[in-house]
C-alpha cells in the first residue's frame, strides 16, 4: 500500500506571497491528483499528473517521478486560496490513497 | 453542469440504527466510491463500485455495506449505526482512466 505524505500540515501567508506545498508517496504510481476543499466538504479535483508540469491560472502542479515527489504552487496568493490541499495517488488499482492535507490560510 | 448529489448535508441517528446515505450521478461513470473523512486520518476508501451490481471493499469496511442497482446510484448503507461511524461521508465519481475525481459535497452523520 501506498504512504503519502504532505508538508507542511499547516501554512498561513499574506496576501501575495507565493506558497508551495509539497506531497511525497513510497510506490510507484500511475498518476497523482491534487484536490482542494474548502470549509463546508465540497472537494474539487485541481490536476492529474503523470509526469512534468501543469499550469491552471496562478496554480502550478510538478511531478518529479524518479524521486516519487510532487508540488503545488500558488502564486500572488490570495484569501480565497484558503482551503485544504489534498493530495492522492494512484497505482495499479484503480482506488486512490490520499494524503492527510495541508491546511492553507491566507490573510489579507 | 456535471454533478454528483448526495442526498442529505446533516443527518443525525441514533445507535443501532440502520442509515442509508445515497449518491447520484449525472456524468455516466462507471466508476464510484465512498469515502470517510476524519480530522487528522484523511480521507479513507470504505466501499467501491466499477460498475452495476459490483462492489469491492476499500480500506475500512466494517460496518458497512453498499449496492449499486443501477449506473448513476450507488447507496451506502449502516446495518447498525455505532458513535465510532460519527464522521463526514463523501460520494465520488470518475470515469474508468480515472483522470478526474468528482465529489458530492458530502454527508456529516452523527451518530448518538
Amino acid at each position: 500500500k501506498n504512504e503519502v505524505e504532505q508538508s507542511p500540515q499547516n501554512l498561513t501567508a499574506q496576501e501575495g506571497e507565493f506558497i508551495t506545498i509539497n506531497c511525497s508517496y513510497s510506490v510507484g504510481i500511475s498518476a497523482l491528483h491534487w484536490l482542494q476543499q474548502h470549509p463546508g466538504g465540497g472537494i474539487v479535483s485541481l490536476f492529474m499528473l503523470s509526469s512534468g508540469k501543469k499550469k491552471h491560472g496562478r496554480l502550478i502542479a510538478t511531478i518529479n517521478i524518479q524521486e516519487k515527489h510532487s508540488s503545488l504552487h500558488i502564486t500572488a496568493s490570495h484569501p480565497r486560496d484558503s482551503a485544504v490541499y489534498i493530495c492522492a495517488v494512484s497505482g495499479s488499482a484503480r482506488q486512490l490513497t490520499f494524503g492527510s492535507g495541508t491546511q492553507l490560510t491566507v490573510l489579507p | 453542469d456535471v454533478k454528483v448529489t448526495q442526498s442529505s448535508r446533516y443527518l443525525v441517528k441514533r445507535t443501532g440504527e440502520k442509515v442509508f446515505l445515497e449518491c447520484v450521478q449525472d456524468m455516466d461513470h462507471e466508476n464510484m466510491f465512498w469515502y470517510r473523512q476524519d480530522p487528522g486520518l484523511g480521507l479513507r476508501l470504505i466501499y467501491f463500485s466499477y460498475d452495476v451490481k459490483m462492489k469491492e471493499k476499500g480500506d475500512i469496511p466494517e460496518g458497512y455495506s453498499v449496492s449499486r442497482e443501477k449506473k448513476e446510484r450507488f447507496s451506502l448503507i449502516l446495518e447498525s449505526a455505532s458513535t465510532n461511524q460519527t464522521s463526514m461521508y463523501l460520494c465520488a465519481s470518475s470515469p474508468p482512466t480515472n483522470e478526474k475525481l468528482f465529489f458530492g459535497s458530502g454527508t456529516q452523520l452523527s451518530v448518538l
